[in-house]
């Protein structure tokens, strides 16, 4: 079976830092994968995906970034963290008839 | 404006009752997918509709698409303290696998 994990759960970070969130996908192969970000009282906006290695389609422009170095690897990164970027993160993959599985999440503060 | 509407932003029903959550697009829907999410955590897959006017079921949760394919209702039948959480709907607009969230129904079920 798939599972999709997500490290670190939580990360307290100060402003200016660098970041790095990891995505791993097991039980699946060539999977498109997905970055969100949460913010506290609104939906999830898509802003990363990825229909292959080295292959990354940025949806909104940020200061984050993103990389898929293997197949089932996907990292969403940034050299200079702002207090904006603190959210809950979530990494997704498509499945069958499309249908996108969530990781557990980062939930990532910016002080 | 939100491309997925969803409504109400938040309910709080007693335990035993019924209640429904609408989705509402803009756009024409190439495929409807509902999610369960506890505070913290990653969102679970419920339920997906792809061709209008279908009906799904799961438990005491019934979907349905309507035959614009420009809306979907999640209806829960005697409700239980373990429903309470965020509720929300996804949906591929483009049909390129880029998808949208509604900002997300809160349920809150008393015992």
């Amino acid at each position: 079976s798939q599972t999709i994990h997500q490290w670190p759960a939580t990360l307290v970070q100060p402003v200016g830092s660098p970041l790095s969130l990891e995505c791993t996908v097991e039980g699946t192969s060539n999977p498109n994968l997905y970055w969100y970000r949460q913010a506290a009282g609104r939906g999830l906006q898509l802003l990363f995906y990825s229909v292959g290695i080295g292959q990354i389609s940025s949806e909104v422009p940020q200061n984050l970034s993103a990389s898929r170095p293997q197949d089932r690897q996907f990292i969403l990164s940034s050299k200079k963290l702002l207090l904006s970027d603190s959210g809950f993160y979530l990494c997704a993959w498509n499945g069958d008839w499309e249908t996108q599985y969530f990781g557990p999440g980062t939930r990532l503060l910016v002080l | 404006s939100q491309e997925l509407e969803q409504s109400p932003q938040s309910l709080i029903v007693q335990e035993g009752k019924n209640l429904t959550i609408n989705c509402t697009s803009s756009k024409t829907l190439y495929g409807l997918y509902w999610y369960k999410q506890k505070y913290g955590e990653g969102l679970i897959f419920l339920m997906m509709l792809q061709k209008g006017g279908e009906e799904k079921s799961h438990e005491k949760i019934t979907a349905k698409l309507d035959e614009k394919k420009q809306q979907s209702s999640l209806h829960i039948t005697a409700s239980q303290p373990s429903h309470a959480g965020i509720y929300l709907c996804g949906a591929d607009t483009s049909g390129t696998y880029k998808y949208i969230f509604g900002t997300g129904t809160r349920l809150k079920v008393l015992a």
